[in-house]
């Protein structure tokens, strides 16, 4: 079964206190691996999209990258609005219109 | 208006009640789905309509009804529904089912 796990659950950090979040996947093909940003009482938002291995996309402060087992979204030298929950998605099929999403990590930047 | 856009923004029904959700994209896009997003829980697909054809109903139950009646369009009907249902219910729509979701802000449902 696909599968979408991501750790830690929660993360506090200081401001300017870089780290990284996992989401590893059980998958029987990788279509594309997703972040998405999801603030408080908000729709997600996309940040990136890993296609294979050996990828990595950066934004800002961020920069997701792709195993073949997971993904890491490292975060140098936050701000306070770095604050949110990040979620991981996977599309596992070429013709699956399926995206399935882990439960997300929820990061808070102390200023 | 720009995005995707889902009505009501919150609702409050009970359970003997029949309401329906909306969503609009104003984006292009020819992919349309529904997610439900609980606490503690991961996003859970519904509903995917490509080119208005259903292509995906991940096992929900029949008091949720999907309409899709044109490529910028989505409804969610709600009838007989249980406590349980109450959640946040997430709109998105993509280029032909790429994993590039853009989603609406959401529907907060409540159902007493």
């Amino acid at each position: 079964e696909d599968q979408v796990t991501q750790s830690p659950e929660a993360l506090r950090l200081q401001e300017g206190e870089s780290s990284s979040l996992n989401c590893s996947y059980t998958v029987s093909g990788l279509r594309g691996l997703f972040w998405y940003r999801q603030d408080p009482g908000k729709g997600p938002e996309f940040l990136f999209t890993l296609y294979s291995a050996g990828e990595e996309k950066e934004k800002e402060r961020l920069k997701a990258t792709l195993t073949k087992k997971e993904s890491f979204l490292h975060i140098t030298a936050p701000k306070p609005e770095d604050s949110a929950t990040y979620l991981c998605a996977v599309q596992a099929d070429p013709w699956d219109d399926k995206i399935i999403f882990g439960k997300g990590t929820r990061l808070h930047i102390l200023p | 208006e720009t995005g995707v856009t889902q009505t009501p923004r919150h609702l409050v029904m009970g359970m003997t009640n029949k309401k329906s959700l909306k969503c609009e994209q104003h984006l292009g896009h020819n992919a349309m789905y529904w997610y439900k997003q609980s606490a503690k829980k991961p996003l859970e697909l519904m509903f995917v309509y490509n080119f208005k054809e259903q292509t995906e109903n991940n096992s929900v139950p029949s008091r949720f009804s999907p309409e899709c009646p044109n490529s910028s369009h989505l409804f969610l009907h709600l009838h007989t529904l249980q406590p349980e249902d109450s959640a946040l219910y997430l709109c998105a729509s993509s280029q032909e089912s790429a994993g590039e979701l853009f989603f609406g802000e959401g529907s907060r449902l409540t159902v007493l």
